[in-house]
């Protein structure tokens, strides 16, 4: 069975600061992607970036990127030029390719100050 | 920005009783989802629903729960007898059709159902 473990429970960073968060897997399957959620107090998950196994390439999304690591089955997320509106809670997440289901894990909560 | 809504954000109820959580999708989306996160654990997935029907569904999902998309735009989670265990916070999500492997499907979250059962 396919597991997801984030090591850290809480995390912080002064703004405009750079902080990662990590984020490991365990899974046999070659075809899975990858996903960090935010999800801020009291509103919804939104999604902050996603990674397919199968590409090589680090994604990013603007201030967001990660360092995908598939032999180590890692998959941090670093947050350069952090904000106080980054502070949340973030949820690292696979998905098999041949799955409707998400498999979370249990979340890190980043803290940011002035 | 179209986004997904569930009622009720909060709901108490006594062990034994039924519960309906009702959520609204984004109107073009094509699948739903409920997860659930019990106080401390992880976000766990319960079930998915295309085309009427259950397309996945969890060990978590037994005959206790069932799931409904009565209308064009609701779509509901039941549970029966509410269990002490079934206190957690409830999570309806939603996504386009998947298109194959290049799509992922994100996934849109409604801000969650608390519910407690006492």
């Amino acid at each position: 069975a396919q597991t997801v473990t984030q090591s850290q429970p809480e995390m912080s960073v002064q703004e405009a600061e750079t902080v990662t968060l990590s984020c490991t897997y365990d899974t046999s399957e070659s075809d899975y992607y990858l996903f960090w959620y935010k999800q801020p107090p009291s509103r919804q998950m939104i999604l902050v970036i996603r990674q397919e196994a199968y590409k090589q390439q680090n994604a990013t999304e603007n201030r967001f990127s990660v360092n995908f690591q598939k032999a180590a089955k890692s998959f941090s997320l670093k947050i350069s030029d952090s904000q106080l509106g980054d502070a949340a809670m973030y949820f690292c997440a696979y998905r098999s390719g041949n799955t409707d289901k998400l498999i979370f894990g249990t979340g890190t909560r980043l803290q940011v100050f002035p | 920005e179209p986004e997904v809504t569930q009622t009720p954000s909060h709901q108490v109820t006594q062990m034994g009783q039924e519960v309906i959580l009702r959520c609204v999708p984004i109107s073009n989306h094509l699948y739903f989802y409920w997860y659930r996160q019990i106080l401390g654990q992880k976000v766990e997935f319960l079930v998915s629903f295309y085309n009427n029907e259950i397309s996945e569904k969890s060990e978590i999902f037994d005959d206790q729960f069932s799931v409904e998309r009565p209308d064009g735009s609701n779509f509901t989670l039941k549970i029966r007898s509410t269990k002490l265990e079934d206190s957690a916070m409830y999570f309806c999500a939603s996504s386009e059709a998947l298109q194959g492997w290049a799509n992922a499907g994100e996934l849109f979250f409604g801000e969650g159902s608390r519910l407690t059962v006492l």
